[in-house]
């Protein structure tokens, strides 16, 4: 069975600063994929960035980037220029490639972003 | 395009007691997965149905049940809730059309309080 582990669970950032959120993951599978999430306090859990394992260039979206080393099995997302809306509670999602739809989430990250 | 909906979005129920949570997922898309939320256990996958069918299953009691009509919309029911029932529930859908880019949205999930 695949593993998602979150080692961090708070992290702080100062308004502007960069951070980056870890995530490693346990999978004998070739073909997957991995996510994160964000869970703004009462809100919504919104996609957002995705990887594809067979892909090697890591995916980027504005100021979101993740770090995608394979071998290793991590997955950590950076987020550049922080801003107060971006705290939320981060979590890491493994999903096996075909029609396989399951997600299997890590514990989260609560990120704080302090003005 | 409409979100992901979940009804209701709040729910208080007794030991003992059943409960039916529904999902009508973004138009066009014809998977839907369930997810249960809680502090200690985090997100856990519970099931995913596409074209009416249960595709997969999480390692959930029997007590735990879905389906998905025709027009995508799913149900969930829980029978002789328990404490530990005490949770967010969380809706997911997704276009499965095998592609890609596949990606599942969330919706707002439904809180259940069981007494």
């Amino acid at each position: 069975a695949q593993t998602v582990t979150q080692s961090q669970p708070e992290m702080s950032v100062q308004e502007a600063e960069t951070v980056t959120l870890s995530c490693t993951y346990d999978t004998s599978e070739s073909d997957y994929y991995l996510f994160w999430y964000k869970q703004p306090p009462s809100r919504q859990m919104i996609l957002v960035i995705r990887q594809e394992a067979y892909k090697q260039q890591n995916a980027t979206e504005n100021r979101f980037s993740v770090n995608f080393q394979k071998a290793a099995k991590s997955f950590s997302l950076k987020i550049s220029d922080s801003q107060l809306g971006d705290a939320a509670m981060y979590f890491c999602a493994y999903r096996s490639g075909g029609s396989n739809y399951k997600l299997t989430f890590g514990k989260g990250t609560l990120l704080t972003v302090n003005p | 395009k409409a979100g992901v909906t979940q009804t209701p979005r709040y729910l208080i129920k007794t030991r003992g007691q059943q409960v039916t949570l529904s999902c009508s997922p973004i138009s066009g898309h014809r998977s839907v997965s369930w997810y249960q939320q809680t502090p200690g256990q985090g997100l856990q996958f519970l099931f995913e149905y596409f074209s009416e069918t249960q595709r997969n299953k999480g390692n959930f009691p029997g007590r735990f049940s879905g389906r998905q009509f025709s027009n995508s919309r799913s149900e969930m029911n829980v029978s002789t809730l328990e404490l530990g029932d005490s949770a967010l529930y969380l809706c997911a859908s997704s276009q499965a059309s095998g592609g890609a880019e596949e990606t599942q949205y969330f919706g707002p999930g439904t809180r259940l309080l069981v007494l």
